[in-house]
């Protein structure tokens, strides 16, 4: 069964400190894979997305992901963080079986420590 | 509107009281979800309708979860018989194209409390 995990519940940086969320997931083929940013009292914002071809991708507000087969991981990377990335993050893998279904991870809570 | 909305914002409801929960998509999106948020968890999906055609709905939990979208715009979750367990937040998003692999746009939620 398709899975997707964030090992890291809860993470602390500081301003202008860089970061990185981890994301593993668990699928038999090459799935398609999202991260999702939902701020506080407002709703899931789409970061960015791979499907297929550069395995480095860029999304809005400054955050990158790397897409590794080898590590089943899509990990979340961003240079320097500003107070207003505190959030939370979640990953999420489309299986290509489902035209319809994708599934998120539990999420991890980002805070950011002045 | 821009977004996607949702209505109520909250909703407190006794144990075996059926409600409603209601989701006014982005006008001319195709796709439209519903989401069922736990505390401290993702999104799960609930059902998937590809303009009034509810094509999959295998993320509902029990036969006590209806959803509907008669017309293609407006979708309406309905649970009946209200149990402590459906205390989430409900999430409905759309899509401008069909299926969930395009960025979906998310509403605010429903916050349902199940006394």
């Amino acid at each position: 069964a398709q899975s997707v995990t964030q090992p890291d519940i809860h993470i602390t940086v500081s301003e202008g400190a860089s970061l990185e969320l981890r994301c593993n997931y668990s699928y038999g083929a090459t799935p398609y894979l999202f991260w999702y940013v939902q701020s506080p009292g407002q709703g899931l914002q789409l970061l960015l997305k791979y499907f297929s071809g550069d395995t480095l991708v860029q999304g809005i507000k400054g955050f990158e992901a790397e897409f590794k087969r080898s590590q089943s991981s899509f990990n979340l990377r961003k240079p320097s963080v500003h107070w207003s990335d505190a959030a939370e993050y979640f990953c999420a893998v489309g299986p290509y079986s489902s035209a319809s279904k994708i599934i998120f991870g539990s999420g991890t809570r980002l805070s950011i420590r002045p | 509107g821009a977004g996607v909305s949702q209505s109520p914002r909250y909703k407190v409801a006794k144990r075996g009281q059926d409600v409603a929960l209601r989701c006014d998509p982005i006008s001319g999106h195709v796709s439209l979800f519903w989401y069922q948020q736990a505390l401290g968890q993702g999104p799960e999906f609930l059902t998937y309708f590809q303009n009034e055609a509810q094509l999959d709905k295998s993320g509902l939990p029990s036969d006590r979860f209806f959803a509907e979208r008669p017309e293609g715009s407006v979708s309406t979750l309905k649970i009946q018989r209200t149990q402590q367990e459906d205390s989430a937040v409900y999430l409905c998003a759309s899509s401008f194209l069909a299926g969930g692999l395009n960025e979906q746009f998310f509403g605010p939620g429903t916050r349902l409390t199940v006394l």
